[in-house]
């Protein structure tokens, strides 16, 4: 089966450091996908790992560890705009690399206060 | 920089109406899909279509559910007789997976209402 776990909700200072966990079981794993999602708008990409280790783009950072089944999103220097949902989604190929699809957990909302 | 539109943005149907969502998605893409967001959960995969054809499609995506690439441009969904829990965002992206990192590419979303 498919599961991809992120905690509900979590809550950072403007300006702080935030991780975001996300712990995932598919049956297919061809990468793990971060996107951020303000309410009512289309998710949009933020980061890619597909190898274990950090991943480092500007204030964001992502982590993966393919074994443990486990990835973290980390925000530094927090600004109020970052207030959003965080998806994690694990890529699934299908067979034969036909179907490319994203599978997504359940988001966790961040709400950055001053 | 290209993006993936959507239309209508908002829709609202009387149960048991056909409707069609359009998608122009990214012109290099090979790769389209459809999702649905149920206000206040997660993104969920409908399905997938490649090649012309559907790749795959998930359990959601029922008989009252069809896709369409009819003009080489355009990529639809039918939901053929609505049901009050067909309420949803629903989003098309598209890919290339030989493209950096063969992230998808989300449209902005309809949103529709079933009365």
């Amino acid at each position: 089966g498919q599961n991809i776990d992120q905690p509900t909700e979590m809550t950072a200072t403007e300006g702080a450091i935030v991780q975001i966990n996300c712990t995932y079981q598919t049956s297919g794993f061809n990468g793990l996908f971060w996107y951020q999602q303000h309410a009512g708008e289309a998710p949009t990409f933020l980061s890619y790992n597909v190898l274990d280790g950090l991943e480092e783009k500007g204030r964001f950072s992502s982590f993966l560890s393919r074994s443990k089944g486990y990835s973290y999103l980390l925000l530094k220097e927090l600004q109020m705009k970052d207030s959003a949902y965080y998806l994690c989604a694990v890529r699934d190929l299908g067979y034969g690399g036909a179907t490319n699809k994203l599978i997504f957990g359940t988001g966790t909302l961040l709400a950055v206060q001053p | 920089e290209p993006e993936v539109t959507q239309t209508p943005s908002h829709q609202v149907t009387q149960m048991g109406q056909e409707v069609i969502l359009r998608c122009v998605p990214i012109s290099n893409h090979l790769y389209f899909y459809w999702y649905r967001q149920i206000l206040g959960q997660k993104v969920e995969f409908l399905v997938s279509f490649y090649n012309n054809e559907i790749s795959e499609k998930s359990e959601i995506f029922d008989d009252q559910f069809s896709v369409e690439r009819p003009d080489g441009s355009n990529f639809t969904l039918k939901i053929r007789s609505t049901k009050l829990e067909d309420s949803a965002m629903y989003f098309c992206a598209s890919s290339d997976p030989g493209l950096g990192t063969g992230e998808l590419f989300f449209g902005e979303g309809s949103r529709l209402t079933v009365l």
